[in-house]
């Protein structure tokens, strides 16, 4: 069955860096682009960017360009995540989720699964 | 602000029907027949209920359904059950280019 398991909690000060990994099993990894999406505290969904592990392309929302950077290790089957800079705003909970596409597209059709996420308190 | 408006809050008793609105525009919601709906209890990962609009995956209870007419999409959730307090939120393709946007989330309170 397919699975997303993500790094655990993370606590940082402003201005340090974090990086969430995503473990995916049960399906061909290169085969699906990965999205990730944050979630602050109380607040609704928001997409991060994406990768696609085949290629290793990605695409950033323009909200985070310059600031995060997202990679993938294929031997092991995961995805990275690396937001820098972070501010106390940056607190959120971040999601992995493996994205059904829009023919020809890298757009969203759906998000079939979705890691169980990982807390990143910003605090100094 | 989110690309997609839901209400924030709506509410039914157990057995009764409510409806979930979102509210886009004729570049995401009214283009295009790729609406997804996800339910998200507290503390947990989003889980697709409905995509293409109107399609349940695997699992998912009859009685959650979900249309479109216009720039709005609906999720309708008949029969309601108290597990299914939740927030959901909706989410339609917006071009090759955006590729995603989201609505704010509705919390859904059975009574």
């Amino acid at each position: 069955q397919v699975q997303l398991v993500q790094s655990g909690t993370e606590v940082k000060k402003p201005g340090a860096s974090v990086k969430v990994s995503c473990k995916a099993s049960g399906y061909s990894f290169t085969g699906h682009i990965m999205y990730w999406v944050r979630q602050a505290p109380g607040q609704g969904l928001e997409w991060m960017g994406w990768i696609n592990p085949s290629s290793g392309a990605t695409n950033y929302a323009r909200n985070f360009q310059g600031r995060v950077t997202m990679t993938r290790d294929t031997s092991i089957t995961t995805a990275y995540m690396e937001l820098s800079n972070l501010k106390s705003d940056d607190t959120a909970v971040y999601y992995c989720a493996r994205v059904r596409l829009v023919g020809g597209t890298s757009g969203v059709r759906y998000f079939d699964f979705w890691g169980q996420g990982t807390l990143v308190p910003v605090s100094s | 602000q989110s690309a997609l408006t839901q209400p924030r809050s709506v509410s039914g008793s157990p057995g009764q029907s409510v409806t979930i609105s979102c509210t886009g525009t004729s570049s995401d919601v009214g283009g295009y027949n790729y609406v997804s709906w996800y339910q998200q209890h507290p503390g947990k990962a989003p889980q697709l209920m409905i995509y293409d609009v109107n399609k349940r995956p695997s699992g998912v209870p009859d009685r959650f359904s979900g249309s479109k007419s216009g720039n709005t999409a609906s999720l309708t959730i008949s029969g309601l059950q108290a597990e299914d307090e939740a927030d959901y939120y909706c989410c339609s393709y917006a071009g090759a280019y955006t590729f995603a946007v989201f609505g704010g989330g509705t919390k859904l309170t059975v009574l």
